[in-house]
């Protein structure tokens, strides 16, 4: 199956920091990418879709102007926390759709990414 | 508002026994339906995705059914075993291409 890459997997930063976050569909393209959020023992909560070339999607709730989402290309979305606070700490996770026929409703999720504010 | 339910929260099991996992959605009228599994401190795979014309969906030791009508899905693990222990996550879909909404998992624990 396609391949989603998070770097990095773990973070811990100091509060008031920004961390950014990358996803990459390593062996497919991916026109729109999803950034998931998941607090300990809850579901995800999908915080914005990203698409290629074009401004992000936010969620309800979800501030835009502190979870900065670029998708440049093809294949990288980045999730940026802008002046992170302990708060923020959470697991996030992204997903990329594969667009190729046959696949448009798959989604494949990346590893996550771990982020701990001091 | 479109929800989705999944009990129990957690669910411990011998090895060896056939178990069901169940998941229910407010809004009946939905595109598909998928199942994922998430190890902890890992991402999701997904395990099987249903859409909503069919009632089912198997691979290996796993049966997804799904029944619109009463706004449910279950997910059958037929003889478990120890490295089925993980969060088992229901989601749906509503439109083509759209976002997920997913469930708040059942943590499964599989003893030897």
């Amino acid at each position: 199956g396609a391949v989603v890459s998070q770097h990095p997997s773990r973070v811990i930063c100091k509060s008031g920091t920004s961390v950014k976050i990358e996803c990459r569909s390593l062996d497919f393209q991916a026109t729109t990418m999803f950034w998931y959020r998941q607090f300990p023992k809850q579901s995800l909560m999908l915080m914005a879709t990203s698409n290629e070339g074009s401004k992000a999607t936010y969620e309800q709730g979800v501030e835009k102007d502190k979870f900065l989402i670029n998708h440049a290309s093809l294949t990288l979305s980045t999730l940026t926390v802008t002046s992170a606070h302990p708060e923020d700490s959470s697991f996030y996770i992204c997903s990329a759709r594969d667009y190729r026929v046959g696949n448009r409703e798959t989604q494949y999720f990346g590893p996550g990414t771990r982020l701990l504010v001091l | 508002k479109q929800e989705v339910t999944q009990i129990p929260a957690a669910l411990s099991v011998p090895e060896g026994e056939n178990l069901v996992l169940n998941c229910s959605f407010t809004d009946s009228a939905i595109y598909n339906l998928q199942w994922f599994r998430q190890d902890p401190g890992k991402g999701l795979t997904s395990l099987l995705l249903i859409q909503s014309s069919q009632r089912e969906q198997t691979s290996g030791r796993l049966n997804a059914s799904l029944d619109k009508s009463s706004g449910r899905s279950t997910l059958y693990i037929a003889a478990s075993q120890p490295g089925d222990s993980a969060t088992y996550l229901c989601a749906v879909m509503y439109n083509q291409g759209g976002k997920l909404i997913f469930g708040q998992g059942t943590e499964l624990s599989v003893k030897p």
